[in-house]
């Protein structure tokens, strides 16, 4: 079975911090995703990573970064959290380059609190 | 853009009921999936259904598709406690994004 992980279940920041969530999946799948979900809107794309180092923007990347140095890995970063940013985090794989509308394989979830 | 919109947004029914939710879009597709989510939890996918297909089993989940009305509907039968879960539908088009509705949320009443 695919397998993604998330680092954090639950996360608690200050305003202003820098924030990192990772995700991890063992498939050997080539795309990555981060979705941000919020009651009454859904689920939004962050950003979708296709290849190592390689990166698209989705339809809210105001306010993060992204990082994929491994395949297997890829990070969200809030440079400067803000309470806006409170929300839950989803990390997604599927297994071909540059093909987003297949199969998503999601992470648990982080529930990330900014204060 | 292009949205599946799941309809109704909240079901109750009692264990052993059959459940049954839709999904409608704007554009044409070349497939839709659905997604289960339990609570607090990330999303679980259930069934891919292509444009060419009309329906799909997969255990107690039946998924039929009308293109011709842009709609899909998902089925679970004889429905349990443990299948009480936000249901969401994703829906692809030409330029491969997918796009998620904002769910149904099924509560099976003991």
């Amino acid at each position: 079975d695919v397998k993604v992980t998330q680092s954090s279940r639950y996360l608690v920041k200050r305003t202003g911090e820098k924030v990192f969530l990772e995700c991890v999946q063992d498939m050997d799948h080539e795309n990555m995703f981060w979705y941000r979900q919020d009651p009454g809107l859904g689920l939004r794309l962050i950003y979708f990573s296709y290849d190592v180092k390689m990166k698209e923007k989705g339809d809210i990347p105001e306010g993060y970064s992204v990082s994929r140095e491994k395949k297997e890995r890829f990070s969200l970063i809030l440079e400067s959290a803000s309470t806006n940013q409170t929300s839950m985090y989803l990390c997604a794989s599927s297994p071909i380059s540059g093909r987003r509308a297949d199969t998503q394989y999601f992470g648990p979830g982080t529930r990330l609190t900014v204060l | 853009s292009q949205q599946g919109e799941e309809d109704p947004q909240a079901l109750s029914i009692q264990e052993g009921e059959n459940a049954t939710m839709n999904c409608s879009y704007k554009t044409s597709i070349n497939n839709l999936q659905w997604y289960r989510q339990n609570s607090g939890r990330g999303l679980v996918h259930l069934i891919l259904i292509r444009s060419n297909e009309r329906e799909k089993h997969s255990g107690r989940l039946r998924v039929t598709l009308d293109t011709s009305k842009k709609s899909s509907s998902l089925l679970i039968t004889a429905s349990r406690a443990a299948d009480t879960a936000s249901y969401f539908c994703a829906t692809d088009g030409g330029d491969d994004k997918i796009i998620f509705g904002k769910g149904t949320r099924l509560h099976i009443l003991p």
